[in-house]
């Protein structure tokens, strides 16, 4: 049980252009979900908290208005990239959770997004 | 000071050794623990949770809780060129939704 399925698995594209990822658990209502990035050799980053029906919470030095998120069920996260540059290229994790503190999260298999 | 800390690597260990991962954490707060496993280019897997002191078995893997010293280790019985991955300590605080504080990770190196 619990699976989340994340989709694309990898997108190369242009400068300049917009990149949905689409974040799904599969088996289990997520009341939240968590988007992560992660460059090579580095650390998980949070990037933001995604609840069903209200806006995301983002970390601090995130753009908000650059990664736009959207929880419209308790099954589908989506984040989307907008004017994607170089620098935004790396590996996107999206995670899901039951919502409760004593609940693990269960992740995507990730995005990686090469911006050329 | 993290709030999530762990043992720095990398570590290696030889086939058949045990391989011991160490991880603290600030907030006395914290009620869930978990092991993640991450391989090089995926993303992480859960591996073991843990929510009371002592120790929790599964399999090769042994997690141990010490709430007093704010402490939380994996041991790795038997290690496998397999095991050969960067292992993740998360914490969850109390009435957090299930946001987790990661650690930095500890890459472990299982040489044959």
């Amino acid at each position: 049980g619990a699976v989340v399925s994340q989709h694309p698995s990898w997108v190369i594209c242009k400068s300049g252009t917009s990149v949905k990822i689409e974040c799904r658990s599969l088996d289990f209502q997520a009341t939240t979900m968590f988007w992560y990035r992660q460059f090579p050799k580095q650390s998980l980053m949070l990037m933001a908290t995604s609840n069903e029906g209200s806006k995301a919470t983002y970390e601090q030095g995130v753009e908000k208005d650059k990664f736009l998120i959207n929880h419209a069920s308790l099954t589908l996260s989506t984040l989307t990239v907008t004017s994607a540059h170089p620098e935004d290229s790396s590996f996107y994790i999206c995670s899901a959770s039951l919502g409760d503190s004593n609940q693990p999260q269960h992740f995507g298999d990730g995005t990686r997004l090469s911006i050329l | 000071q993290k709030e999530v800390e762990q043992n720095s690597g990398p570590l290696s260990v030889p086939e058949g050794a045990i391989a011991s991962l160490n991880c603290t954490y600030s907030d006395r707060g914290s009620q869930s623990f978990f092991w993640y496993r991450q391989y090089s280019g995926k993303s992480p897997e859960l591996i073991m949770s843990i929510y009371s002191n002592g120790d929790k078995e599964d399999g090769r893997f042994t997690a141990q809780l010490n709430k007093a010293s704010q402490y939380v280790s994996l041991l790795i019985r038997d290690s496998q060129p397999s095991d050969s991955a960067t292992y993740l300590c998360a914490v969850n605080g109390r009435g957090n939704a299930g946001k987790s504080t990661f650690g930095d990770g500890t890459t472990l190196t299982v040489k044959p």
